[in-house]
């Protein structure tokens, strides 16, 4: 059975940082990309980054693009998001998505929930 | 980029057959058969229930079917059944290398 199961929110400071991780078990890690989807309280899904299988190509949704860093660790079969110069509009629960084919989010974690206040 | 259009709400009787649109544009939608839609109850996380335009996952229903036409992808779901109650997200792959996702419908059972 795959789980993921993230870790790292918090509260933190307009202007300050948080490193979100997300562990994952039951599945080969290195066969599938990853990405990280935020839901805020009472709305919508939002995509904000993926990597791919290997780790060589990142991507970044607009609203986050030079503020948050992806990564992977395949030797820990982790995923993390490096969240720096946060923002109220950061605030959400963040999950770790598995992707199995472009943009196709089969299995997600439960969420951790990061709220950014001043 | 902007989200992807659905329709707020939708509802439909149990029995029913019900469709959401998702609407995008000829860079996302439009460019590829890479749409998904989830599924979301309250408090829980989303559930995957089709992908690729029309595929569904191991385990998930075949009374939800999924289909696109130009820019605009729809999700059906025939036979209604109180459960069906959730709401509901479209999204796709961009040529900008991305995800991008609808603004989600709630679905009633009436």
């Amino acid at each position: 059975e795959v789980q993921l199961v993230e870790s790292g929110g918090g509260v933190v400071r307009t202007g300050g940082s948080l490193r979100l991780s997300c562990g994952a078990s039951g599945y080969t890690f290195t066969n599938h990309g990853m990405s990280w989807v935020r839901q805020s309280p009472g709305r919508g899904l939002e995509w904000v980054s993926g990597i791919s299988w290997n780790g060589d190509s990142t991507s970044y949704a607009d609203s986050v693009r030079g503020r948050f860093t992806i990564s992977r660790d395949d030797a820990k079969h982790s995923l993390h998001l490096q969240m720096s110069s946060l923002r109220a509009e950061d605030t959400a629960l963040y999950y770790c998505v598995r992707d199995i084919d472009y943009i196709a989010l089969d299995s997600w974690g439960q969420g951790t929930m990061v709220t950014v206040s001043s | 980029q902007s989200a992807l259009t659905q329709p707020a709400s939708v509802s439909g009787s149990p029995g029913q057959s019900i469709t959401i649109s998702c609407t995008g544009s000829s860079r996302d939608v439009g460019a590829y058969n890479y749409v998904s839609w989830y599924q979301q109850y309250p408090g829980k996380a989303p559930k995957l229930v089709i992908y690729s335009v029309s595929n569904r996952p191991s385990g998930v229903s075949n009374r939800f079917s999924g289909s696109k036409s130009g820019n605009t992808a729809s999700l059906t779901i025939s036979g209604l059944q109180a459960e069906d109650e959730a709401d509901y997200y479209c999204s796709s792959y961009t040529t900008s290398n991305l995800g991008i996702f609808g603004g989600g419908t709630k679905l009633t059972v009436l």
